[in-house]
């Protein structure tokens, strides 16, 4: 599976958008972006995910790069209850596991 | 409510000593899974099922065993659990292989002495 690169941490301010980036230069034509979060140590939770346009749903928008090398997961008005673990995933679709990196921890703020 | 449930959500044992941690869902989802969570090391896949009876190694499967007797039901045996099975152990779900959406559990805090 193609790896992923995430920062560590990241801060918002309440109300204001979150925009947390991820790379994954070396991504095939077959393999989706998607996107969980773990609030302190609950089960993973699915957000979104995408292959090659940007998606969005009543949680988040997922924007993805032209060449599919990056994406970013917007949460438009992030709450304190955003505050999580993020985690970008790259897989094959019809593929056994997610294989999860160290994500990226994001604080919000009040 | 769609939801898979996981027990016990915290258990100390002793070295040796046979342990069961239950996962049950409640969507009649086909696939399901086991993840252990360390520090540092992020969530690895120990188990998985693609339905019934048929179950298969992920990426640390030693010491471990699963069953897949029912649909709903994906019980992790630790028959002889050491140390370095002290975890956070996760099940999840999804309608199928393509694991668009998975669901977790809560989650198994396993403390082995």
């Amino acid at each position: 599976d193609a790896k992923t690169t995430q920062p560590p941490s990241m801060d918002c301010a309440e109300g204001r958008a979150a925009n947390l980036p991820c790379n994954h230069s070396t991504i095939s034509g077959n393999e989706y972006v998607y996107w969980y979060r773990q609030i302190h140590s609950q089960g993973p939770q699915y957000i979104i995910h995408g292959l090659k346009n940007n998606e969005t749903n009543e949680m988040a928008s997922l924007i993805i790069t032209e060449d599919r090398k990056s994406s970013t997961l917007i949460l438009p008005h992030a709450t304190l209850r955003d505050t999580a673990v993020y985690y970008c995933i790259v897989r094959v679709r019809n593929t056994d596991k997610l294989i999860f990196g160290t994500g990226t921890r994001l604080q919000v703020f009040p | 409510e769609a939801q898979v449930t996981q027990n016990p959500r915290y258990l100390i044992t002793v070295t040796g000593k046979k342990l069961t941690v239950t996962c049950s869902q409640n969507m009649n989802h086909e696939y399901m899974s086991w993840y252990r969570q360390d520090p540092g090391l992020g969530l690895r896949q120990i188990y998985y099922s693609m339905n019934v009876e048929v179950t298969d190694k992920g990426d640390v499967p030693e010491g471990y065993k699963v069953s897949r007797k029912e649909k709903r039901n994906f019980p992790l045996i630790l028959e002889s659990p050491s140390p370095n099975q002290t975890s956070l152990y996760f099940c999840a779900s999804s309608a199928d292989r393509a694991n668009t959406e998975a669901f977790f559990g809560q989650g198994t805090r396993l403390t082995v002495v």
